[in-house]
């Protein structure tokens, strides 16, 4: 069974451009979750879907925006993108309701984006 | 204001020592995440508890409501447990709930 896949892998963009990230989860799965990570505020939670909704979100601000599809296929956007938006993002799928869930979460590689 | 702690922030052991990482809350939770990230950045989700104790291996994971902590236990380590380890508390309020995660424990073990 093919693992979380994330595209791109890396990507350069300038400050004010916007970019897109993509969340393939593990087939079957209904939840996908996505995370930044940076070396000075660690591993923060953005958003979490399940079944197309979005069922939990973090403290980020509205430039940050994700919606899921009927496949389970999820996308995150940034808008307006400030340099302090250079991460690593991350998703995770799981069968069930992700965060609340006691199913096990299963990690992407991340997307490296970097903000010029 | 929905904090999480984790100590210590760097652990260094000798293969076959048990070890012991902390995790603590400020307010009442639903749910407690335990994950791993190895040097090369993968992330492995290891436990989620809402309550008592899980096991899987050589790994523990406890949680003791009452007091908001939990802990994160290796029994006879080896060097492939060296990796961060971090925890992450379910807050919900409102409508939706949020996860906030610990800074992590840098965790070495040496043969």
């Amino acid at each position: 069974k093919a693992g979380v896949t994330q595209t791109p892998r890396y990507l350069i963009k300038t400050r004010g451009q916007q970019v897109t990230l993509s969340c393939s989860p593990i087939s079957g799965h209904r939840s996908v979750s996505w995370y930044q990570q940076t070396p000075g505020q660690g591993l923060q939670f953005l958003f979490e879907y399940f079944s197309e909704t979005q069922r939990n979100k973090g403290n980020f601000p509205g430039r940050f925006s994700g919606r899921q599809f009927s496949n389970s296929r999820s996308e995150m956007n940034v808008s307006t993108l400030e340099l302090g938006d250079s991460a690593l993002y991350l998703c995770a799928s799981s069968l069930g309701t992700g965060v609340t869930s006691t199913d096990t979460q299963y990690f992407g590689p991340g997307t490296r984006l970097t903000v010029l | 204001k929905n904090e999480v702690e984790q100590s210590p922030q760097n652990l260094t052991a000798q293969e076959g020592e048990f070890i012991t990482i902390n995790c603590s809350y400020s307010v009442g939770i639903s749910a407690l995440h335990w994950l791993q990230q190895h040097p090369g950045g993968g992330i492995v989700s290891l436990f989620m508890l809402s309550s008592g104790k899980k096991k899987h291996g050589r790994l523990i994971a406890t949680i003791n409501i009452q007091e908001k902590h939990s802990s994160l236990h290796i029994t006879a380590s080896h060097p492939r447990d060296s990796a961060v380890y971090i925890c992450a508390a379910y807050f919900y309020g409102g409508s939706q709930g949020n996860l906030i995660f610990g800074k992590g424990t840098k965790l070495s073990v040496k043969p």
